[in-house]
């Protein structure tokens, strides 16, 4: 069975400049989270989809994140324009069923921001 | 809201030596409590899962951990260390809300020394 693929695995930018990752969860997955980690810190939940609709979105910076997943399978998380502090690993992760807390992680998107 | 605090940042055993790895939880209401494993440059994956089953639970490569509902805690602990488990180790807890996310403390490194 395939992980959760993501891409790219590092990305270096300037602040200001804009940045996207993309995540592919595992086939049949109908939940798919987008979880920031900053060096140091534990990973912090960004963002919750359920199917192709946001469940939980409450810590996501709306005035510079977005994110969506069209047709319920691929996500794609957007940073512009991209501050220094968005330096991190953003991780996806995806689960077959909501709330148990079983999710299966993709090996990240390092962003560093100059 | 839930929180999870990982009491040491930074372990450090010989090999053979027992793991402790300590977690505590804010709750009145006893949660689902995990412990993760990060390996370097690899995502997130599930060591273990309590969910009122049992107070012990086993989980992968050895590791077990303890709910403790006193002393709202839920340490991992391993016999034997073998050099394989230097890793960042993550304790989690759902939060309360309905869907249950996962909310993860800070981490703590363990180093394994011949």
């Amino acid at each position: 069975e395939a992980g959760v693929a993501q891409s790219p695995r590092y990305k270096i930018i300037e602040k200001r400049q804009s940045v996207a990752f993309w995540c592919n969860p595992i086939s049949g997955h109908a939940t798919l989270y987008w979880y920031q980690q900053i060096l140091g810190q534990g990973p912090k939940l960004l963002i919750q989809f359920q199917n192709n609709g946001v469940v939980d979105d409450s810590q996501l910076p709306k005035d510079r994140f977005s994110a969506e997943r069209l047709k319920g399978v691929d996500s794609t998380l957007k940073i512009q324009p991209a501050k220094l502090e968005d330096s991190a690993v953003y991780l996806c992760a995806s689960s077959l069923l909501v709330g148990t807390g079983e999710l299966f992680f993709g090996e990240g998107s390092r962003l560093t921001v100059l | 809201a839930q929180s999870v605090t990982q009491l040491g940042s930074h372990v450090s055993v010989s090999e053979g030596a027992l793991v402790l790895l300590r977690c505590n939880y804010s709750s009145s209401v006893p949660p689902y409590l995990f412990w993760y494993v990060q390996y370097p440059n690899q995502g997130l994956q599930l060591l273990l899962k309590y969910t009122s089953a049992a107070t012990l639970v086993k989980g992968i490569n050895g590791f077990e951990a303890e709910f403790k509902k006193s002393e709202t805690s839920f340490h991992l602990t391993k016999p034997s260390a073998h050099m394989s488990d230097a890793a960042e180790y993550f304790c989690a807890v759902t939060d309360s809300g309905g869907y249950n996310k996962l909310i993860f403390g800070a981490g703590t490194r363990l180093a394994v020394h011949p």
